[in-house]
């Protein structure tokens, strides 16, 4: 079984300061997991993934998230925020030996202001 | 370079009435799934296709739902004789994977189709 958490429905951070996304998942093998955004009436973006390698995977618009197996986390992270930045965040995760269908978080809004 | 498309964007029916949404996935992406997301909710799975086969239909909530795909490609999403319940926003995903080995690539979704039902 795999399953995917997201503690914070909302996160607030001031323009031009660091933002965390939390995310903590479940699995019987090896994650692959997965970063998306949503801006307001639009589908979701892939932002990163991890597969394998290394623990800091860096992707579009200057996000980064580090894989912890120890704390079974995915935290998406971002050096300095924009407004622009402000949208809903999903967290997804696979098991290697699953299925082919991604277990989504519930999302985390993330609000940045100016 | 055309992304996954859905149509119509907006539905508006009434209760009672059957529902066709339509999804025109990545050309060359093998794996099509179906989500709904209602208003302040997360992603709810409802089918994956691989090729024109569904092997899991196990998110369909009711027997009122069905899903189809032609040719490798296009999908529909019917709903029969919608409940006010059904109202959300339909999201289209399509993704590239092998049958066999893994498979770790992401999925491209759509702009989703909202649907009301009055």
């Amino acid at each position: 079984a795999q399953s995917v958490a997201q503690p914070e429905d909302q996160v607030n951070v001031a323009e031009g300061n660091p933002l965390t996304v939390k995310c903590t998942y479940s699995v019987s093998g090896n994650p692959y997991l997965f970063w998306y955004v949503q801006y307001p009436n639009r589908g979701l973006q892939f932002l990163l993934k991890y597969i394998t390698g290394d623990n800091l995977v860096k992707g579009s618009y200057g996000f980064e998230a580090e894989f912890n197996k120890s704390q079974t986390s995915f935290h998406l992270k971002k050096p300095s925020a924009l407004v622009s930045d402000s949208a809903l965040y999903f967290c997804a995760v696979r098991d290697e030996g699953g299925s082919y269908i991604p277990t989504f978080g519930r999302g985390t809004s993330l609000i940045v202001h100016p | 370079g055309a992304g996954v498309s859905q149509s119509p964007s907006n539905k508006v029916t009434e209760k009672g009435k059957d529902v066709e949404l339509r999804c025109d996935p990545i050309s060359g992406h093998t794996a099509l799934y179906w989500y709904r997301q209602s208003l302040g909710q997360g992603l709810e799975f409802l089918i994956y296709f691989q090729g024109n086969s569904a092997p899991d239909k196990s998110g369909l909530p009711s027997d009122r739902f069905s899903a189809e795909r032609t040719g490798g490609s296009v999908s529909t999403l019917t709903i029969q004789r919608t409940q006010q319940e059904d109202s959300a926003v339909y999201l289209c995903a399509s993704s590239r994977i092998k049958l066999a080995g893994f498979s770790y690539n992401e999925q491209f979704f759509g702009p989703g189709t909202r649907l009301t039902v009055l």
